[in-house]
């Protein structure tokens, strides 16, 4: 079946510029999870959807970061004005949701700011 | 603070032999713990789960051993192949959290 896909692969942008970073889970997943990884850094966790529950924010590194998630499916990740530290790859998960539950990741969005 | 180590940055190994990986946390009490497989520009792809009561966990040519005391968790792959070569990534969980927290890795290279 299909898994979890993210759009684009490839982001290059200007400093400063907003982005835009799409991620369609699993079909009847309900949790759904951001992570950033860094050149030679671990996964950094983002944000989590559960449900129609207010959504984790406690991983977003600034203001300038914000996610959401229409109609339980699919989320949208947005930085505004983005600076070269914000360069990374953006992973997106979905899983079945409840504790222990093995996540599903995408392939990933590769962001590049020149 | 909480801190998840991981051996080495980079191992390699001889193809046939067992792998063994570590995964030490401090600050954590794990209710769970996670292991995951990740390959040059792909995502992660869960390999296994290990609950606090259980001490080991096999599947295939994979066994996890989980010591709560130790704050401890070893990833073993037997008979190694060059197939088995990428990232594997441990992830303590503590009860009720939903979010992963990752360790930075251990690349794997196994040689022919």
């Amino acid at each position: 079946g299909a898994g979890v896909s993210q759009s684009p692969s490839n982001k290059v942008t200007e400093k400063g510029k907003d982005v835009e970073l799409r991620c369609d889970p699993i079909s009847g997943h309900t949790a759904l999870y951001w992570y950033r990884q860094s050149l030679g850094q671990g996964l950094e966790f983002l944000i989590y959807f559960q449900g129609n529950s207010a959504p984790d924010k406690s991983g977003l590194p600034s203001d300038r970061f914000s996610a959401e998630r229409t109609g339980g499916s699919v989320s949208t990740l947005t930085i505004q004005r983005t600076q070269q530290e914000d360069s990374a790859v953006y992973l997106c998960a979905s899983s079945l949701g409840g504790t222990g539950g093995e996540q599903y990741f995408g392939p990933g969005t590769r962001l590049t700011v020149t | 603070s909480q801190k998840i180590e991981q051996n080495s940055e980079a191992l390699n190994i001889q193809e046939g032999k067992t792998a063994t990986l570590t995964c030490n946390y401090t600050n954590y009490s794990p209710a769970y713990l996670q292991w995951y497989r990740q390959d040059p520009g792909r995502g992660p792809v869960f390999l296994l789960l290990i609950r606090e009561n259980e001490k080991e966990k096999r599947k295939e040519r994979l066994k996890v051993t989980f010591d709560t005391t130790l704050k401890q968790s070893l990833f073993h792959i037997t008979a190694s192949q060059p197939a088995d070569s990428a990232t594997y990534l441990c992830a303590p969980t503590n009860f009720g959290n939903e979010k992963l927290t990752f360790g930075t890795g251990t690349r794997l290279t196994i040689i022919p």
